[in-house]
């Protein structure tokens, strides 16, 4: 069975401080890997997305994530945090083997101060 | 186009009164999912389609029924409400497995069972 661990459940952070945004996942299959953020009162959008090849992922908004098999994660990074990332981010993985199921982390608060 | 849409945004039932959370895709998807938000969970599925005419329980189907009405339309039922079905709900979907598996998310429908 799958699962997905978010190590942090708040994360607080300085204006155009960097943040790293923990996932660990756990699966006896390949996986697809993501990254969603929701901003308040909102649905979730893709931030980005991991399926193959190179480990380092960039998606949008400045956002980065590395994908290490090894270690089973797939940490989010942002080298310089503006007040408008304040949302909250959801760590997710699917299998690449056939079915449908995103298992979704229980999600990290990401508080972005002046 | 306008992605997915979700009908009511806000709702408030009595303990027992029965609702149907109405959702559509314009971007001719073929899975489509609902999911329900709880502070702490992150995301859990409680029913699928992975196409028109199939659909599969998740991993908290008990009190809710779906049906997928056609290729665009998902509905998810509440037969008799109960205060433990408070919670955010949202609908997604997502194209093909070669498209990733992907998923886009409806804004959410806000529910509150007293």
């Amino acid at each position: 069975a799958q699962s997905v661990t978010q190590l942090d459940s708040q994360v607080p952070v300085f204006e155009e401080a960097p943040v790293e945004l923990r996932c660990n996942y756990s699966s006896s299959v390949s996986v697809y890997l993501f990254w969603y953020v929701q901003y308040p009162n909102q649905g979730l959008q893709l931030l980005l997305k991991y399926l193959s090849g190179s480990t380092l992922v960039k998606g949008i908004n400045g956002f980065e994530a590395e994908f290490n098999k090894s270690q089973t994660s797939f940490h989010l990074r942002k080298p310089s945090v503006h007040i408008s990332d304040t949302a909250e981010y959801f760590c997710a993985v699917s299998r690449n083997t056939g079915g449908f199921k995103t298992i979704f982390g229980a999600g990290t608060r990401l508080f972005v101060k002046a | 186009n306008a992605g997915v849409t979700q009908t009511p945004k806000f709702q408030v039932l009595k303990t027992g009164q029965s609702m149907t959370l109405q959702c559509a895709q314009d971007m001719n998807h073929n899975s489509m999912y609902w999911y329900r938000q709880d502070p702490g969970m992150g995301l859990r599925l409680i029913y699928y389609s992975a196409s028109e005419g199939t659909t599969d329980k998740g991993e908290v189907p008990n009190g809710y029924n779906v049906s997928r009405l056609n290729k665009r339309e998902f509905s998810l039922r509440l037969e008799s409400a109960a205060p433990s079905q408070t919670s955010v709900y949202f609908c997604a979907s997502s194209g093909l497995p070669q498209v990733s598996y992907e998923q886009y998310f409806g804004p959410g429908t806000r529910l509150t069972v007293t």
